[in-house]
């Protein structure tokens, strides 16, 4: 069965702290997507991990991928509250030419 | 250049009345997506079109959903005799050859079935 999960669910965090989001899947992918939903908006991609040990950064965001672990993750640095915001992952299928979404994580900055 | 466009942004109706809902994807993008989300939910995968190949419609809850791609552009769902559980956002997405590339999304049409 095709499944992308992500943890925690929800996360608060205090400004200036480090946080890790996990995104873990349980098929073969090379490619990874993650996107952020602000409130009541749409979702905005954020990183598209193409390979193995790819290792992107915007800001105070940083997502990496291991293709053999079946893991990526979202770091996130001195978080700020304009960071607050649901995260999530989509994993590239290839045999079904789509990419699957994980729950998303929710993450909320306390000043 | 635009973006993914939805109509209407919000829809109130009745229960057992048939609803539609637009998409217009970026120009050129030959892939589109239906998804639902309800409230404080993630992403429910409805329907997939990738240019003249049949759709995708291996997400659709009931046939009371039903969705058209005229001319590989402009996407109508839509829900016949709506439920309550219907009620949700409607969110629509195209890329731009395959569904393993970066999808972008419009606003959504909130959907809310008294």
């Amino acid at each position: 069965e095709l499944k992308v999960e992500q943890n925690p669910l929800f996360l608060s965090m205090q400004e200036g702290k480090n946080y890790t989001i996990y995104c873990n899947y349980s098929t073969t992918s090379d490619r990874l997507y993650w996107y952020r939903q602000d409130p009541g908006k749409s979702l905005e991609s954020l990183f598209v991990l193409l390979s193995n040990g790819a290792v992107k950064q915007e800001g105070r965001l940083m997502a990496s991928l291991d293709t053999k672990a079946r893991l990526s993750t979202l770091h996130i640095t001195a978080a700020v509250h304009d960071l607050s915001a649901t995260y999530f992952c989509a994993v590239d299928i290839k045999t079904y030419d789509k990419v699957i979404f994980g729950p998303g994580t929710s993450l909320s900055v306390i000043p | 250049g635009a973006g993914v466009s939805q109509s209407p942004s919000n829809k109130v109706t009745e229960k057992g009345k048939d609803v539609e809902l637009r998409c217009d994807p970026i120009s050129g993008h030959t892939a589109l997506y239906w998804y639902r989300q309800s409230l404080g939910q993630g992403l429910e995968f409805l329907i997939y079109f990738q240019g003249n190949s049949a759709p995708d419609k291996s997400g659709l809850p009931s046939d009371r959903f039903s969705a058209e791609r005229t001319g590989g552009s402009v996407s109508t769902l839509t829900i016949q005799r709506t439920q309550q559980e219907d009620s949700a956002v409607y969110l629509c997405a195209s890329s731009l050859s395959s569904g393993r590339e970066t999808q972008y999304f419009g606003p959504g049409t909130r959907l809310l079935v008294l």
